[in-house]
C-alpha cells in the first residue's frame, strides 16, 4: 500500500485567484492521477502526472486552468487558476503502485475547495 | 459517460441488516474494484474481482460479477452503523491502467 499525504485539507478561497493542491506519496510511484468530485458526484479523471513530462488532461481540462507539476517520483501539485464558484468540489490525488499491484488505487483524504 | 453506474443511489438500512449495491457497466474490462469513501474524504481499496472470477469474499463483503450482464454486485453483511458511507465502482475498460468510477451508492446504517 502506499501512504498519501495531500494538502491543503480544505480552503475557501475568493473568485479569481489560484490555489495550488500538494500530494506526497512515501514512496516512489510512477502513476499519479489528480480527480475532481463535485458536491454528491463521482470522480472525474482531471490528468494523469508523468514524472519527466506533460501531464496528460482528460477530455474537458486544460492545462491552463489545471496546471500540473510533477518534479520526481513521489510529489505533484494540482494549481486550480483563476477560480470561479464552480470549481467549488473535492480535488484528490491518487497512485498506482505498478504492475504487479494491477490498477489498485490509493488515494489522498482530498481537498475540499470552497469558491466564493 | 460513465462507465459504471451504479443503483440504488442512497440506501438507509438498519444495523444488522445487510446491504446490497450493484453496479453495471458498458465495455469488457480486465477486472472491478469497489472503493469505500467516507464523508467526502479519500476513497478506500475494498476489493478487486477479475473478469474471470464470479464471486469473492473479504470479511463481510462479498463481490459478484457477471460479465455476461456487465454487472457487478457488493454485498455487505450484518452492516454497522460505522459502514455508512458512499461507495463507489470502478473498472478498467480504458487503457493506461486509468480507472472510471460509477456513480456511486451512499449508505446509511443506522444504529
Amino acid at each position: 500500500s502506499a501512504v498519501i499525504s495531500q494538502k491543503p485539507s480544505r480552503d475557501i478561497c475568493q473568485r479569481g485567484t489560484s490555489l495550488t493542491i500538494q500530494c506526497q506519496v512515501d514512496s516512489q510511484v510512477t502513476m499519479m492521477f489528480w480527480y475532481r468530485q463535485q458536491p454528491g458526484q463521482s470522480l472525474t479523471l482531471i490528468a494523469t502526472a508523468n514524472q519527466g513530462s506533460e501531464a496528460t488532461y482528460e477530455s474537458g481540462f486544460v492545462i491552463d486552468k489545471f496546471p500540473i507539476s510533477r518534479p520526481n517520483l513521489t510529489f505533484s501539485t494540482l494549481t486550480v487558476s483563476n477560480m470561479s464558484p464552480e470549481d467549488s468540489s473535492i480535488y484528490l490525488c491518487s497512485v498506482q503502485l505498478g504492475k504487479l499491484a494491477k490498477n489498485i488505487q490509493y488515494f489522498g483524504a482530498g481537498t475540499r475547495l470552497s469558491v466564493l | 459517460s460513465q462507465q459504471g453506474e451504479e443503483d440504488p443511489q442512497a440506501l438507509s438500512i438498519q444495523e444488522g441488516e445487510n446491504a446490497t449495491m450493484n453496479c453495471s457497466y458498458k465495455t469488457s474490462i480486465n477486472n472491478l474494484q469497489w472503493y469505500r469513501q467516507n464523508s467526502g474524504r479519500g476513497l478506500v481499496h475494498l476489493i478487486l474481482i477479475r473478469s474471470n472470477e464470479r464471486e469473492k469474499h473479504s470479511g463481510r463483503l462479498r463481490v459478484t460479477l457477471d460479465t455476461s450482464k456487465k454487472s457487478s454486485s457488493l454485498l455487505i453483511t450484518a452492516s454497522r452503523a460505522a459502514d455508512t458511507a458512499s461507495y463507489f465502482c470502478a473498472t478498467d475498460a480504458r487503457a493506461g491502467n486509468m480507472l472510471t468510477f460509477g456513480g456511486g451508492t451512499r449508505l446509511m446504517v443506522k444504529p
